[in-house]
């Protein structure tokens, strides 16, 4: 079982719509999450981080914590094309801050 | 001047040739990171150091040799390199490591072509 998974996509969303992107965990024992969003060629750059159960809202940007499900999500308001990029879900695990492959989102006008 | 700066971007190296990757942070962390990006695989945790002291060797091939002379600075040396190590090459550096809510800072990477 991978230690931090997600759909690699692509997930493809119309201008102006919601765009939901999720992560699911293995460590059932991890504190911490993050969402990092990486461009082509790109280094990865963090847009949200969340350490207790629920939502966590930014500007668009929304995530969500369920440690129970082990389940993180991330919610994109009124998508724009230059939301365009890889999404990273990233969790602390031990000590190390452990990635999954991203999930590449194309916002299309 | 970005928080963290790595140098060169792009190096194209043959099997047999000895280089070295350099990264810079001026954001005061004690913590850096090498990661290894591949295409189609997760970024993958190299080396940690907290305040100069190697803390974690990810089961990372001699062939890769990093130094870390001080808490700014961080280099991955290179040697009788491989095809398959052709990547992305990140360095990242967070406040502490092994802080659960600290968060890494990454460099805008080295893309490594070993031909």
């Amino acid at each position: 079982q991978k230690e931090v998974e997600q759909n690699s996509g692509p997930l493809s969303v119309p201008e102006g719509a919601i765009a939901s992107l999720n992560c699911t965990y293995s460590d059932r024992g991890s504190q911490s999450f993050f969402w990092y969003r990486q461009y082509s060629g790109k280094s990865p750059e963090l847009i949200m981080s969340i350490y207790s159960n629920g939502d966590k809202e930014d500007g668009r940007f929304t995530a969500q914590l369920n440690k129970a499900s082990q389940y993180v999500s991330l919610l994109i308001r009124d998508s724009q094309p230059s939301d365009s990029a890889t999404y990273l879900c990233a969790v602390h695990q031990a000590d190390k801050l452990i990635f999954g492959t991203g999930t590449r989102l194309q916002v299309f006008p | 001047e970005t928080g963290v700066t790595q140098t060169p971007r792009h190096l194209v190296m043959g099997m047999t040739n000895k280089k070295s990757l350099k990264c810079e942070q001026h954001l005061g962390h004690n913590a850096m990171y090498w990661y290894k990006q591949s295409a189609k695989k997760p970024l993958e945790l190299m080396f940690v150091y907290s305040l100069e002291e190697r803390v974690e060797n990810n089961s990372v091939p001699s062939r890769f040799s990093p130094e870390c002379p001080n808490s700014s600075h961080l280099f991955l040396h290179l040697h009788t390199l491989q095809p398959e190590d052709s990547a992305l090459y990140l360095c990242a550096s967070s406040q502490e490591a092994g802080v659960w809510t600290t968060e890494a800072f990454f460099g805008q990477g080295t893309r490594l072509t070993v031909v």
